[in-house]
């Protein structure tokens, strides 16, 4: 069972607007910043939103990333058939000295 | 272009401990900004954190791990290795080794991982 929460499968049709969350708590979320990482098929995680918010150079502006409290969000508006891969948010926990941890992945569908 | 690279046996043996380097080109692992790292991925499953390290050779883990994790670095070679030891079948997983970029808090950069089986 993962640290962090997300909905395991998430759809939408081309050019909706889908949104996947993230729930945590004060250790994780609440006090650290949201990292949002994309995976598709059979291919290593890219990192896709950092600092809650921050798109790295290349991430189309389609994807944006929020946060409020121990919660986070990954929208992505317009949405195309290539989004369709696995999303996972990550963030670092200060419980016991500190770690790394993963939401369980949210499956994306685009219908 | 930062690329890392995963290498090790695809087959371990239960009860036996798993080895894993990574090979880091086009940038230096003794770069002060940066972790180097260790996630792991079980078959249809999530990822997990298992560890990383400074290239001083500060290391950290994940707990549930720990007693079982050893994370080394080679300066010299530009690489950092993985011990997983008393391995299970619950280890078999893609193993991806990554950086951490301190500042940002993030995972920036993966290697393209390496599937290891544990199985007689």
């Amino acid at each position: 069972q993962s640290v962090l929460t997300q909905p395991p499968s998430a759809s939408g049709t081309p050019g909706q607007r889908v949104t996947i969350s993230c729930s945590g708590s004060s250790s994780n979320i609440g006090s650290n910043t949201v990292n949002w990482y994309q995976q598709l098929p059979g291919t290593a995680p890219k990192l896709l939103i950092y600092s809650n918010n921050q798109r790295p150079s290349g991430v189309p502006d389609r994807f944006s990333g929020s946060k409020s409290g121990t919660s986070a969000s990954l929208a992505i508006s317009g949405l195309q058939s290539e989004d369709e891969a696995d999303y996972y948010c990550a963030a670092w926990d200060d419980s016991l000295n500190g770690f790394w941890v993963f939401g369980g992945g949210t499956k994306l569908t685009v219908l | 272009q930062l690329q890392l690279q995963e290498s090790g046996p695809g087959l371990v043996k239960p009860s036996e401990t798993l080895s894993l380097t990574c090979t880091v080109s086009g940038g230096s692992i003794s770069s002060s900004s940066y972790y180097w790292g260790w996630i792991r991925q079980p078959p249809g499953k999530g990822l997990e954190w298992i560890g990383s390290i400074y290239y001083s050779g500060s290391s950290y883990y994940n707990p549930s791990l720990k007693s079982r994790v050893t994370i080394s670095v080679d300066t010299s070679k530009n690489q950092f290795s993985l011990k997983l030891s008393s391995v299970t079948a619950a280890d078999t997983a893609v193993y991806y080794c990554a950086r951490t970029w301190i500042q940002l808090e993030t995972f920036d950069y993966w290697g393209q991982g390496t599937l290891v089986t544990v199985s007689s």
